[in-house]
């Protein structure tokens, strides 16, 4: 089945200790999205790559990076987690962005920061 | 600003009906997507608006009025696997989805 993988699906981490999220696709989707989701709350778009074209949201906090080095596979690194970056972080996917483009989302991870 | 609302938590009768709001104030508009979410797993998509009117789709069904900037999404015959939170997006001018914070939905016997 076409899918949107996130791995690992709970992630320990230590104040100040570089993390990084994965997120796999086999939907051969062009855009891929990251979000942050804190308990109750909205998602929270950080950022989102149109095939290679990486865009970043203006609130985005450069302690958040991001990486896409094929369309199947993108990268969210957090430099230094503190402890208001627990939260959920969810990867989507969507074939364009106009019109009805519906996204796909992962299981999303669950990050701790002790 | 940009802003969606919406209830924060409902309660509801086993087998019977729901009728969740959103509102909604963009910087344009391209559609209007509704989102179950379980807790703590992901969205999943349930319906999208473009056009004013109902769109049904089995037990759910969802509404949507641009000019009064609003949107509903119905829930029929409730079970107790719909109990979790309905999140309400809008696809603003930029085909950037904005986010409601959901409606948290609690079904009881």
């Amino acid at each position: 089945d076409a899918m949107v993988i996130q791995n690992p699906r709970y992630q320990v981490t230590q104040f100040g200790k570089p993390v990084t999220l994965s997120c796999s696709q086999t939907l051969n989707h062009n855009v891929m999205y990251w979000y942050q989701q804190k308990s109750s709350q909205a998602p929270k778009l950080l950022f989102h790559y149109y095939d290679k074209d990486f865009n970043n949201e203006a609130d985005t906090p450069d302690n958040f990076q991001s990486r896409r080095p094929n369309t199947s596979f993108c990268f969210l690194d957090i430099r230094s987690p503190g402890l208001g970056d627990a939260a959920m972080y969810l990867c989507a996917t969507a074939q364009g962005t106009g019109d009805y483009n519906e996204q796909f989302f992962g299981p999303g991870t669950r990050l701790t920061v002790l | 600003g940009q802003n969606i609302d919406q209830p924060t938590e409902m309660t509801a009768t086993e087998g019977a009906i729901v009728q969740i709001n959103c509102t909604y104030q963009t910087s344009g508009f391209n559609g209007l997507f509704w989102y179950q979410q379980h807790a703590g797993e992901a969205p999943t998509f349930l319906s999208y608006n473009v056009l004013d009117g109902l769109e049904e789709k089995g037990r759910f069904s969802s509404f949507l009025s641009r000019s009064k900037g609003y949107s509903y999404l119905l829930l029929k015959e409730l079970q107790m696997k719909d109990s979790a939170s309905y999140l309400c997006a809008v696809r603003d001018s930029n085909y950037q989805l904005i986010w409601g914070a959901g409606t948290k939905l609690i079904i009881k016997p």
